[in-house]
């Protein structure tokens, strides 16, 4: 049984350009939630998807924009990248509301923008 | 806005030695969660504390939630290399999303 998946692993990208990054949730949870990681910080939350829907979001501009597929899989896409938004992006799948469930993290993607 | 602190940020302790983080909000929790992340690696649940004054243990590892439902700690007894990363507490404050601590970092000296 898989665990939660996250690709690509690592990415470099210049500032004003776009990116997306994909994850796949563990077998079973219908919930994805997206998470940012700045160096030696906690998770920052930047938004939750379930049934298709974004149902929470956090302090994040509207750059930020994601996507759930009826497969619950999960795109996270970021617009007009900034050098502050280098950091690790995290993935986790729940079954259910993140608030309330075990969230089961995926290995992350480090984005770096130069 | 809602907000996780967590103390210390570091902790270096001889192995065999205690060791205790301690999470605190201003507001009341519905929930909270301890998280573990090794170094390069990624957050790993431990568990979750519902209850006001509940306490759960995990062999060597205790969890408190606090009265009031605005702290928690997490306590380790007689540490040992494999408890090094960095710990997170992630409180819910009512609505669907997490809010994660800051994390204490600890190092174990052998």
């Amino acid at each position: 049984d898989a665990g939660v998946t996250q690709s690509p692993t690592h990415l470099i990208k210049t500032r004003g350009q776009q990116v997306t990054l994909r994850c796949s949730p563990k077998s079973g949870h219908d919930t994805v939630s997206w998470y940012q990681q700045a160096l030696g910080q906690g998770p920052q939350f930047i938004f939750q998807y379930y049934e298709e829907e974004e149902r929470q979001r956090g302090n994040f501009p509207d750059r930020f924009s994601g996507h759930q597929f009826p497969n619950y899989s999960s795109e996270l896409n970021v617009n007009a990248l900034l050098l502050g938004d280098s950091a690790l992006y995290l993935c986790a799948s729940s079954f259910g509301l993140a608030g309330d469930y075990e969230q089961f993290f995926g290995p992350g993607t480090r984005l770096t923008v130069l | 806005g809602q907000q996780v602190m967590q103390i210390p940020q570091y902790q270096h302790v001889q192995e065999g030695e205690d060791f205790t983080t301690y999470c605190n909000s201003s507001t009341t929790l519905s929930n909270i969660q301890w998280y573990k992340q090794r170094p390069g690696g990624h957050p790993v649940f431990l568990i979750q504390l519902v209850k006001s004054g509940e306490v759960k243990k995990q062999k060597r590892l205790t969890f408190q939630f606090g009265e009031a439902k605005k702290n928690s700690s997490l306590h380790i007894t007689a540490t040992q290399t494999t408890d090094v990363g960095t710990y997170f507490c992630a409180g819910n404050f009512g609505n669907e999303k997490l809010t994660f601590g800051t994390g204490t970092r600890l190092t174990i000296i052998p």
